[in-house]
């Protein structure tokens, strides 16, 4: 198994630029999640989604969308970056939501410009 | 919604020794305290859990205690190792259908003096 996977893994964006992270998971696991890592400030939900077609705000959710149209995929799109965006972008995965072991991805470093 | 404060930021001891790093949280309904581990330039990985019908659970080094009418729990390791040293994060969240957010504290730096 891949586990989670993440692409691309750096990336740098001119402001008002969009883009599209991507993520999948090989686990069949029904939940998935966006987290956002900044200095100093944890990791802070963005969006998640609890199976496919089911999505749902986070902490954090202003400037993403997310859609799930399969179990496997849980892509984040930047719609309109901004320097505020630039972050440590982590997804994660489990087997049934938030009372379970989650999987994390090895992140995408971003920066916009 | 959930509120997770983590104590200390930072914290330094000596190999072999035992670090403790504490965590309260705010919302009652919340029963999934997990405790992940983040070594420099990796993801994220899950240590230790414990469930709020839970006091205390132990693996090894690495303890966790759990004071549900105080809200708060504490990662406890033994015996540091300078392989213990990376950011620790504690967590809360609840597992039931409607509400599955998990709120992350923002992070202790654990460093082992050899």
């Amino acid at each position: 198994n891949a586990g989670v996977t993440q692409t691309p893994k750096f990336q740098v964006l001119k402001t008002g630029q969009s883009m599209t992270l991507q993520c999948a998971q090989d686990m069949n696991h029904e939940y998935m999640s966006w987290y956002r890592q900044d200095p100093g400030m944890g990791l802070r939900l963005i969006h998640y989604s609890v199976g496919a077609g089911i999505t749902d705000q986070g902490e954090v959710p202003n400037g993403y969308n997310v859609s799930r149209s399969t179990t496997e995929d849980f892509p984040l799109r930047l719609l309109s970056a901004a320097p505020s965006q630039t972050s440590v972008y982590f997804c994660a995965s489990s087997y049934a939501g938030t009372g379970y072991e989650q999987y994390f991805g090895p992140g995408t470093r971003l920066t916009v410009t | 919604g959930e509120n997770v404060e983590q104590h200390p930021s930072t914290l330094s001891v000596q190999e072999g020794d035992s670090a403790v790093i504490k965590c309260t949280y705010s919302d009652s309904a919340s029963n999934y305290f997990p405790w992940y581990k983040q070594e420099l330039g990796k993801r994220p990985q899950l240590i230790i859990d414990i469930r709020s019908n839970v006091g205390e659970k132990k693996d090894q080094r690495i303890a966790v205690t759990l004071n549900k009418t105080a809200k708060h729990f504490s990662l406890h390791i033994t015996e540091t190792q300078p392989e213990d040293s990376a950011v620790y994060f504690c967590a809360a969240g609840t597992s039931n259908f409607g509400n599955e957010k998990l709120t992350f504290g923002t992070g202790t730096r654990l460093t082992i003096i050899p």
